[in-house]
């Protein structure tokens, strides 16, 4: 199957400062990447969609300026949680579109443990 | 707007025996895909079984087959054989073919007893 990677896996700061995510397609291009929010013992939640060489579409309710989008190349998304604060502290997750034929499906990175201090 | 709801929290097998997982959905859509993941404590998401909604037939991957009720708008996900490996949280997700965004259900908590 297609994978998916995602560095750092974990991350601790200090609030206040910028973290970067990376997600990339290892062995597939992918032209839209998904970004997701996970709090501990609930289901995934959609933050972003992101299209390569085009401004990423966010869901109702997240901040653009708070968590920056860049799709630069058909491999790698990256998510900035700008200025994080203890509440940015989470699990995010990121999924690649992964073409076989017709058929379409997401594969999901590991996941980035973010903790704000 | 889409809604997935899995209606267990938690579900135990034993092993070698055999689970039903429910999920029903909500869509005004008459073409969609409907998937189960799987979450293990590792967290990774693993894509366990897909189906199309305009192929009557139900999905199956080795031990894991589904029961696709389209006018009832029920996906459940069948384990037979249980392993223990198969002990994780499994969600259900919708994808509308307009939007191609998942949606999740709130997850089934799956303890595979030995």
């Amino acid at each position: 199957g297609a994978v998916v990677s995602q560095h750092p896996s974990w991350v601790i700061c200090k609030s206040g400062t910028s973290v970067k995510i990376e997600c990339r397609s290892l062995d597939f291009q992918a032209t839209t990447m998904f970004w997701y929010r996970q709090f501990p013992k609930q289901s995934l939640m959609l933050m972003a969609t992101s299209n390569e060489g085009s401004k990423a579409t966010y869901e109702q309710g997240v901040e653009k300026d708070k968590f920056l989008i860049n799709h630069a190349s058909l491999t790698l998304s990256t998510l900035t949680v700008t200025s994080a604060h203890p509440e940015d502290s989470s699990f995010y997750i990121c999924s690649a579109r992964f073409y076989a034929g017709e058929r379409e499906t997401q594969y999901f990175g590991p996941g980035t443990r973010l903790l704000v201090l | 707007a889409q809604t997935v709801t899995q209606s267990q929290p938690e579900m135990s097998v034993q092993e070698a025996e055999t689970v039903t997982l429910s999920c029903t959905y909500d869509t005004s859509e008459s073409d969609y895909y409907l998937f189960w993941y799987k979450q293990p404590p590792s967290r990774q998401m693993i894509l366990v079984i897909r189906q199309e909604a305009y192929k009557q037939q139900n999905a199956t991957e080795n031990r894991f087959s589904v029961n696709f009720q389209k006018a009832a708008k029920s996906f459940s996900l069948k384990i037979s054989d249980s392993q223990l490996g198969d002990a994780a949280m499994y969600f259900c997700a919708y994808r509308s073919v307009l939007t191609e965004k998942l949606v999740f259900g709130k997850g089934t908590k799956l303890t595979v007893n030995p």
